[in-house]
């Protein structure tokens, strides 16, 4: 059973707008949530990451949302720029920090369009 | 190079075959991980490592073999190479924070 899901396999954003990209998880134990962003042919690149005792976690264009009860976890790329297109993965880690693994989502592939 | 290596990047096997996969950080972390990514599953953990001469299984561990005789080396072995063991495989490290960071990964294909 996945614990950690990405329920959209793509998104399609304009350039210059907002892209927001939805994790959903179900172990109540995660409690460190990261972003990773993938090129083809390239290794997965950390993005950002939420403390689960966090609601929000800002760095530059990149913002991560967590909504706790909601199990829920999301990120914002504003504004929405050419590089930016890549997958983008949802992980998250228990309460040893991720020495005994992340737990990945599949992924979202963004197109960010001219 | 600082960072994290793999070699090969490209493998091609054949079915029953042993491949050994390298992964070499240069950054002393503690923590090494060996991942697989799959269509339709993202990426799932095979092995990880909390020291040298300290490895445990992952989610995926049956086929594979690891071992950890220097901080810096983490090779995944397939002891023998099945089709289903086609994959990309990435290696990662971690060191005082809970981010991991991953090598560029090595495309095997077993024939």
């Amino acid at each position: 059973d996945q614990q950690v899901k990405q329920n959209s396999p793509s998104l399609s954003v304009q350039e210059g707008r907002i892209s927001i990209l939805n994790c959903d998880y179900t172990n109540s134990m995660f409690d460190y949530f990261l972003w990773y962003k993938k090129y083809p042919a390239e290794g997965p690149t950390f993005l950002i990451s939420i403390s689960s005792i966090k609601d929000k976690n800002e760095d530059g264009r990149f913002t991560v949302f967590l909504n706790k009860s909601a199990k829920h976890l999301s990120l914002h790329i504003v504004p929405s720029q050419p590089g930016d297109s890549a997958v983008y993965f949802c992980a998250a880690s228990g309460l040893g920090g991720g020495a005994d693994g992340l737990t990945f989502g599949k992924g979202t592939h963004l197109i960010i369009q001219p | 190079d600082a960072g994290i290596t793999q070699s090969p990047r490209y493998k091609i096997t054949e079915t029953g075959r042993q491949v050994t996969l390298m992964c070499h950080q240069t950054w002393s972390h503690s923590y090494m991980f060996w991942y697989r990514q799959d269509l339709g599953h993202g990426l799932r953990l095979i092995y990880y490592s909390a020291a040298a001469d300290i490895t445990d299984k992952g989610e995926v561990p049956d086929g594979y073999v690891v071992s950890r005789s220097k901080t810096e080396n983490f090779p995944l072995t397939l002891e023998s190479a099945t089709r289903s063991q086609t994959s990309v495989y990435f290696c990662a490290s971690r060191g005082a924070g809970n981010e991991q960071f991953f090598g560029p990964g090595t495309r095997l294909t077993v024939l």
